[in-house]
């Protein structure tokens, strides 16, 4: 169990600049979310994956935003255009897909827009 | 919808002092609780979960929580701190999102400051 593993850590980009992050789940993890957590606020549910279906998009998750998990394993979240108002920490979490299983988090990537 | 308040967004407690973090949920059903603990930086670690039975849930390091229905809470508690337990503390409840599923709606926070 090596963990949830995200990539890049840390992502500095212009406004305008489109950017793409990297979730590797633990191996045998069928469920994949995405949150995103800004400045003292708690993490806020993006969107979610079972295997490689999107099954569920938070209303915080504009047309800039996509997300895809194309063969059920690791995901991608682009943003497109960034703006400022999407600096914050996007984390990455997966479970098993038991009824009762929790959520591991990753360490995040914390993308600054300037 | 479901929610989560944490009405301590910081608390300072002494080294060796006895320490409760308060949590409480609104959602309709039988909800799954959580706590997580988040160090500068750092993603979130899961220290307890409660889905049913007892409802008092003990975690790791030493924290346990006590689901209370009546009160809609959940509050976090540990006898003793360390001074490593500085970091912030998320309460979560997780509400289904089809079938078996469930996603997580946190609270905002409880940064807990250990004093020497």
């Amino acid at each position: 169990d090596t963990g949830v593993s995200q990539d890049p850590r840390h992502k500095i980009t212009k406004r305008g600049q489109n950017v793409t992050f990297r979730c590797d789940p633990i191996s045998e993890h069928n469920r994949l979310y995405w949150y995103r957590q800004t400045l003292g606020q708690g993490p806020e549910f993006l969107t979610y994956f079972q295997n490689e279906a999107q099954l569920e998009k938070s209303r915080l998750l504009s047309d800039r935003f996509s997300a895809e998990r194309p063969k059920g394993s690791f995901s991608t979240l682009e943003i497109q255009r960034t703006e400022q108002g999407d600096s914050a920490m996007y984390l990455c979490a997966s479970s098993t897909g038991q009824g009762n299983s929790p959520l591991h988090f990753g360490n995040g990537t914390r993308l600054t827009v300037t | 919808a479901q929610s989560v308040t944490q009405p301590d967004i910081h608390i300072t407690v002494s080294e060796g002092a006895s320490l409760e973090l308060r949590c409480n949920y609104s959602y309709g059903a039988t909800p799954y609780l959580f706590w997580y603990v988040q160090s500068p930086g750092q993603g979130l670690q899961l220290l307890l979960k409660y889905f049913s039975g007892d409802t008092l849930v003990q975690g790791i390091k030493g924290f346990e929580a006590e689901f209370k229905r009546s009160q809609s809470s959940f509050n976090l508690r540990k006898p003793s701190v360390h001074w490593s337990d500085a970091a912030e503390y998320f309460c979560a409840v997780g509400a289904e999102s089809g079938g078996s599923n469930y996603k997580l709606t946190f609270g905002k926070g409880t940064l807990l400051t250990v004093n020497p």
